[in-house]
């Protein structure tokens, strides 16, 4: 099948890590998004990483990539109360025609305790 | 910079009546997306262009759904006629043809049909 699977709920208190895991499908997919959906806003790109990188760190961000078990995984250090929102793991499809689609996951919902 | 523009932000109508949603993609952006966030259905992808040219509208839910892109700068997407059913909140989003390009999503529009 071409599903992106991440957990729908995750809840942290403020101030501790938070991580999102995403399992995607195509081992060739060659960059893997994370987008962030804040209440009453579109998708906003939050970070990707490129299919030859394991980590990318970006300030408060970090990415993880295992491609043998073809895992994503996003870290929020020191979460705050402003990174609760839905975040969504994505891909790109690929099969002749589709340049530019992405498959999306259905979101998790993270939710920050003060 | 400019994102992605749609209009109207919020629509409420009745069952039976035509809807015309529109979107102003990012300035030099050749991929168009129409995508539907519903609460049970997550996000679903409707439709895309490349180039002004229709690719894949395998998501257009039914015959009462139609999408046009009749220059690289505008697009709409009707509901002709609508149904309680079509409530959602519908995305545009544009990004640069290529795999694995980033889409950058607009603000969407609350489609509300009573």
């Amino acid at each position: 099948g071409e599903d992106v699977e991440q957990s729908l709920f995750l809840s942290v208190r403020e101030g501790d890590s938070s991580v999102i895991n995403c399992t995607y499908t195509d081992s060739s997919s060659t960059y893997l998004y994370w987008y962030k959906q804040e209440p009453g806003a579109g998708l906003q790109l939050l970070t990707y990483i490129f299919s030859n990188m394991d980590m990318k760190q970006d300030q408060r961000l970090t990415v993880l990539l295992n491609k043998k078990d073809k895992h994503l995984s996003l870290r929020i250090a020191d979460t705050q109360t402003g990174d609760s929102a839905i975040y969504f793991c994505a891909e790109p499809l690929n099969y002749g025609g589709s340049q530019g689609n992405l498959i999306f996951g259905k979101g998790t919902k993270l939710s920050v305790k003060p | 910079d400019a994102g992605v523009i749609q209009s109207p932000r919020h629509e409420v109508t009745e069952m039976g009546q035509e809807v015309t949603l529109r979107c102003k993609p990012i300035s030099g952006h050749n991929s168009l997306f129409w995508y539907r966030q519903t609460m049970m259905r997550g996000l679903e992808l409707l439709i895309y262009f490349n180039n002004n040219v229709p690719i894949d509208d395998s998501g257009m839910p039914e015959d009462r759904f139609s999408a046009k892109m009749p220059n690289a700068s505008f697009s709409t997407l009707k509901i002709q006629p609508s149904e309680p059913r079509d409530s959602a909140v519908y995305f545009c989003a544009s990004s640069f043809l290529g795999e694995g390009q980033p889409q950058h999503f607009g603000d969407g529009t609350r489609l509300s049909i009573l």
